[in-house]
């Protein structure tokens, strides 16, 4: 069975200190991890795709990592804007999702 | 580009009615939409995925008969909550895909159905 692991379930950080957020993953044919934010009410906002082991891709202060097992979401020097759940999935078939259940990340200023 | 738009973002209705929700790809054209639900505090599950002018495909324990999907055009598609009942409340969001877009899911800003 396809599945989707998200830790941490909740992440509170100062504003400026880096961390990541970790995705681990079994699935029968990898095509392409996603990695989206969401804000309370909205719909998730698309962020990454990584299709291949040791792919990393780069959007501001985030950067997502992969390997064949998870992936990670670096987040450097954040600012209380990051704050958001960000979610993970994998696509085991064309395009169907299986999404985690996602990390709260607080930043406090 | 890959805008995606729902509309109403907010309903409320008695217990017993339908309700529709709307689906559309503003800046492309959607080969597949996606149907999803999602509980507080939870994640995105998925309820059924649509191909224009065809059948939709419901996932295992989505009541075909009481979630009823159209995908009239590349650009629109529709759910229909039918005989809603309170424990149908909930953040209903569809995502789109198309040719160009490969894998990659683009997300509406959800419905969020209140059902008295």
């Amino acid at each position: 069975e396809d599945q989707v692991t998200q830790s941490p379930e909740a992440l509170r950080l100062q504003e400026g200190e880096s961390s990541s957020l970790n995705c681990s993953y079994t699935v029968s044919g990898l095509r392409g991890l996603f990695w989206y934010r969401q804000d309370p009410g909205k719909g998730p906002e698309f962020l990454f795709t990584l299709y291949s082991a040791g792919e990393e891709k780069e959007k501001e202060r985030l950067k997502a990592t992969l390997t064949k097992k998870e992936s990670f979401l670096h987040i450097t020097a954040p600012k209380p804007e990051d704050s958001a759940t960000y979610l993970c999935a994998v696509g085991p078939g064309a395009q169907k999702l299986v999404f985690g259940q996602g990390t709260r990340l607080t930043i406090n200023p | 580009g890959a805008v995606v738009s729902q509309h109403p973002s907010r309903v409320i209705c008695k217990s017993g009615t339908s309700v529709k929700i709307e689906c559309r790809s503003l800046d492309f054209q959607a080969t597949t939409m996606f149907w999803y639900r999602q509980f507080p505090k939870q994640s995105l599950m998925l309820m059924a995925t649509s191909n224009e002018g065809s059948k939709a495909t419901y996932e295992q324990g989505v009541e075909k008969d009481k979630f009823l999907i159209n995908h009239a055009s590349l650009t629109l598609s529709t759910l229909t909550v039918t005989s809603a009942h309170p424990e149908d409340s909930s953040f209903y969001i569809c995502s789109a895909n198309g040719a160009r877009e490969n894998n990659e899911q683009f997300f509406g800003p959800g419905t969020r159905l209140t059902v008295l």
